[in-house]
């Protein structure tokens, strides 16, 4: 399957600073990116949808302010946590689709970013 | 909106039997659902998918049959292997937009 890598894998952060975390797809242009957000022992909770060139479509009840995404390119996104606090720490995905709809409507998942905030 | 329902929540099988983990959807415009295996810290990684022009799929050890009808899909592993030890997820999608995820099977494989 085609490979979406995820930066950093792990991070800590001081309370009040803000952490990027880059989504790269390494091997096909990805129109669309989907960041998750997981807690320990839950499922995936989708945070925001991101088309290249567009801003990016956030779920209820996550802040569109707080969670900076970015997805300037074909093969990057960018999600920025503004002003962290400890509540923020969990585990971070993002994954990537390819253009067009019918055949190519696999999503791929990067590693992963375990978030923690002292 | 679409709701995805995954049970069991836990599996134990013994190594060499077989794993079976189903879903059910509400949503009947759903078209694309996708299995994904996650091992601890790590992302999840699609391992069989099923769209619903299609009942069966088969991927060695792997397959997944869906029932449009009564809006369910299913997971089957056989031979199962330590390796196999991971949390599962089902999910449900039209045409790749907007996947719900269902809560998750953690599967263990006993030697």
């Amino acid at each position: 399957g085609a490979v979406v890598s995820q930066h950093p894998s792990r991070v800590i952060c001081k309370s009040g600073t803000s952490v990027k975390i880059e989504c790269r797809s390494l091997d096909f242009q990805a129109t669309t990116m989907f960041w998750y957000r997981q807690f320990p022992k839950q499922s995936l909770m989708l945070m925001a949808t991101s088309n290249e060139g567009s801003k990016a479509t956030y779920e209820q009840g996550v802040e569109k302010d707080k969670f900076l995404i970015n997805h300037a390119s074909l093969t990057l996104s960018t999600l920025t946590v503004t002003s962290a606090h400890p509540e923020d720490s969990s585990f971070y995905i993002c994954s990537a689709r390819g253009p067009g709809q019918g055949a190519n409507t696999e999503a791929f998942f990067g590693q992963g970013t375990r978030l923690t905030v002292v | 909106g679409e709701n995805v329902e995954q049970h069991p929540s836990t599996l134990s099988v013994q190594e060499g039997d077989s794993a079976v983990i189903k879903c059910t959807y509400s949503d009947s415009a759903s078209n694309y659902f996708p299995w994904y295996k996650q091992e601890l810290g790590k992302g999840p990684q699609l391992i069989i998918d099923i769209r619903s022009n299609v009942g069966e799929k088969k991927d060695q050890r792997i397959a997944v049959t869906l029932n449009k009808t009564a809006k369910h899909f299913s997971l089957h592993i056989t031979e199962t292997q330590p390796e196999d030890s991971a949390v599962y997820f089902c999910a449900a999608s039209i045409y790749g937009q907007n996947f719900v995820f269902g809560p998750g099977t953690r599967l263990s494989v006993l030697p």
